[in-house]
């Protein structure tokens, strides 16, 4: 069964530092997605991607975030300047469609990156 | 904007026992959909069941089911026969057509043996 996948499954880094989180959605989905989950709190929306462009972003996604498709299958999230408040798990998801039956509105979730930012 | 509330942080179970979880969300559309996820402690995201708003028949799926009262808002969760792999974190999602979901807080289920 085809299914998202997150790498690394846990990322260290400090403070100030770049890092990028990869995933890769399945194949023939269009629309991407990232969420955030710091520990113990609930999963927060911060952007979706549609057609090689952000096409909705919270107000978490600030500045300091962004996404990129950079080829055909891989779909990254940048965090330019890491801060101490980022560490937290983060899901890639992917759906078919966004809208019609929820069939193809499901969104498949990775099993996301746990980032730690010391 | 739209939000879903979770007000049972807690629950526990005993194996083999039915289990409910509350949901209720707010909003002022009419078309929707509702999921409940499972997050077992891999922190894996796994969508457990799915409703239409539009659909006044309750989803099921094998021990899985849910209550949905489109007026008052609100979209429990049944476990019935609950397993001891069922011990997860559950949470209830929103979303409009075409649009990101927005998610509970959570429900920590344990199931006892």
């Amino acid at each position: 069964e085809p299914e998202v996948t997150q790498t690394p499954s846990h990322q260290v880094t400090q403070m100030g530092q770049e890092v990028i989180l990869r995933c890769v959605p399945i194949s023939n989905h269009l629309y991407f997605y990232w969420y955030r989950q710091i520990l113990g709190q609930k999963v927060e929306f911060l952007v979706s991607f549609y057609n090689n462009e952000i096409s909705e972003k919270s107000e978490i996604f600030d500045d300091q975030f962004s996404v990129e498709r950079p080829d055909g299958s891989n779909f990254t999230l940048k965090i330019r300047s890491t801060k101490l408040e980022d560490s937290a798990m983060y899901f890639c998801a992917s759906s078919a469609d966004r809208g019609g039956s929820p069939f193809n509105n499901e969104q498949f979730f990775g099993p996301g990156t746990r980032l730690t930012v010391l | 904007a739209q939000t879903v509330t979770q007000s049972q942080p807690e629950m526990s179970v005993q194996e083999a026992e039915t289990v409910t979880l509350s949901c209720t969300y707010d909003t002022s559309e009419n078309n929707y959909y509702l999921f409940w996820y499972k997050q077992p402690p891999s922190r894996q995201m796994i969508l457990v069941i799915r409703q239409e708003a539009y659909k006044q028949q309750n989803a099921t799926e094998n021990r899985f089911s849910v209550n949905f009262q489109k007026a008052a808002k609100s979209f429990s969760l049944k476990i019935s026969d609950s397993q001891l792999g069922d011990t997860a974190m559950y949470f209830c999602a929103f979303s409009n057509y075409g649009q990101n979901f927005v998610f509970g807080p959570g429900t920590r289920l344990s199931v006892l043996p």
